[in-house]
């Protein structure tokens, strides 16, 4: 089955620890994102990737890092520098105009 | 910039009635997609309909079409014979022609009663 995968699912950490959500997909796009979603509000962009080896950052990208070194994965490192890092993230894929959504990670940082 | 609004934090609807969800957009671009995602309680966000600026006909998909008037700039998501199954949060979007990124509104949750 193509589509998009992200793990883990809910992920706990410590104030001050560095952690990397993943993001995985097997659909052959070349472009990626990644977006954070607070309660009540939409989707707001963090990073975004075109193409292998290159990205660019959203409107939040402050405290995160990305890294594209393979078209299938783009993993996301939360800093100790994003300081309201508990959020719902998720992950997409586009192709045209169609973009795809993985399940996403639920990060609680403690 | 681009920017969706909107206006109706929540929605209540009967089952197998239909529902309207509002959507308005600002953007200077003249070509532009506008898109509509459903996400249930589970937080997948579920792509519904697409509409092109220049496209002639309004969107449809199944039970779901998308009321496109461009020059109001609405792009309002209807949703008829409604289900139980369609109670989740309804995400409004857009992206100008050339760019990659959907620029999303802050989401309607729409509730569907037996």
């Amino acid at each position: 089955d193509g589509g998009i995968t992200q793990s883990p699912k809910y992920l706990f950490r410590k104030e001050g620890q560095n952690v990397t959500l993943s993001c995985e997909q097997n659909l052959n796009h070349d472009a990626m994102y990644w977006y954070r979603q607070d309660p009540g509000q939409g989707l707001r962009l963090i990073y975004y990737s075109q193409i292998v080896n290159d990205f660019q950052k959203g409107d939040i990208a402050e405290g995160y890092s990305v890294s594209r070194e393979k078209k299938e994965s783009f993993p996301l490192t939360v800093t100790s520098a994003q300081k309201n890092p508990t959020a719902f993230y998720l992950c997409a894929s586009s192709i045209g105009h169609s973009m795809f959504f993985g399940p996403g990670t639920r990060l609680t940082v403690l | 910039a681009q920017k969706i609004t909107q206006t109706q934090p929540g929605m209540f609807v009967q089952e197998k009635e239909a529902v309207t969800l509002d959507c308005t957009y600002d953007t200077s671009d003249p070509s532009y997609g506008l898109f509509w995602y459903k996400q249930p309680s589970s937080g997948e966000m579920i792509f519904l309909i697409y509409q092109g600026s220049y496209d002639q006909q309004n969107a449809t998909e199944g039970r779901y079409s998308l009321n496109f008037q461009k020059a109001r700039k609405s792009a309002n998501l209807v949703i008829s014979a409604s289900q139980l199954g369609d109670s989740a949060m309804y995400f409004c979007a857009m992206r100008p022609s050339g760019y990659s990124t959907l620029t999303f509104g802050k989401g309607t949750m729409l509730l569907v009663s037996p």
